[in-house]
């Protein structure tokens, strides 16, 4: 089982809809959550990140953490045609010498005007 | 502003052939990666390193080896190139505990 699953897609919606993108986890040391977007033939961008549990709002964009069910979403209200990319969970469980990141494979998304 | 550069965007080998990919960054980052990505797989790991000269193997090092002589710089060897090695290759830096800033990528033929 991988540590970190999400739903490839790919996700089409129509410009305006509510997005969401779910991920879950299996290992219950994670302490940051993540959203990383891809735009095609870029490396991704961090979006958002979410200490612990809780909900977290950037604009047009809600993150949400529910460490009970190891389960975390990335919600995008009125969604634009310049939000199509990939989407990408992430987890991490701290500072460390050390330090890596665990992605999820990624959502490709797609707003259609 | 972070940057992270990559020696070349695209790069054609042939099989058996050794293949250095460069990376750079300019903000004296201790964490560096290298990830392969592909369709339907994601990110996935090759190796990272959190000091110079150190490096810590990652989910998929076969067939891979790095390098890392300067702070700034982290190279991606590949030994002896397969087909199978034809991927996206992307380099990362990282500001723990989550924020990870990548290169623009490698797309890697092997033919």
């Amino acid at each position: 089982q991988k540590e970190v699953e999400q739903d490839p897609g790919p996700l089409s919606v129509p410009e305006g809809a509510i997005v969401s993108l779910n991920c879950t986890y299996s290992n219950s040391a994670f302490q940051y959550f993540m959203w990383y977007r891809q735009y095609s033939r870029k490396g991704p961008e961090l979006l958002m990140y979410t200490y612990s549990s809780g909900n977290k709002e950037d604009g047009r964009f809600t993150a949400q953490v529910d460490k009970s069910s190891k389960y975390i979403s990335l919600f995008i209200r009125d969604s634009q045609p310049s939000d199509s990319a990939t989407y990408l969970c992430a987890m991490s469980f701290g500072y460390s010498s050390a330090s890596k990141i665990i992605f999820g494979s990624g959502t490709r998304l797609s707003i259609r005007p | 502003d972070v940057k992270v550069t990559q020696s070349s965007r695209y790069l054609v080998k042939r099989t058996g052939e050794k293949v250095f990919l460069e990376c750079v960054q300019d903000m004296d980052h201790e964490n560096m990666f290298w990830y392969r990505q592909d369709p339907g797989l994601g990110l996935r790991l090759i190796y990272f390193s959190y000091d110079v000269k150190m490096k810590e193997k990652g989910d998929i090092p076969e067939g891979y080896s790095v390098s890392r002589e300067k702070k700034e710089r982290f190279s991606l060897i590949l030994e002896s190139a397969s087909t199978n090695q034809t991927s996206m290759y992307l380099c990362a830096t990282l500001t723990p505990p989550y924020e990870q800033y990548f290169g623009p990528g490698t797309r890697l033929t092997v033919t």
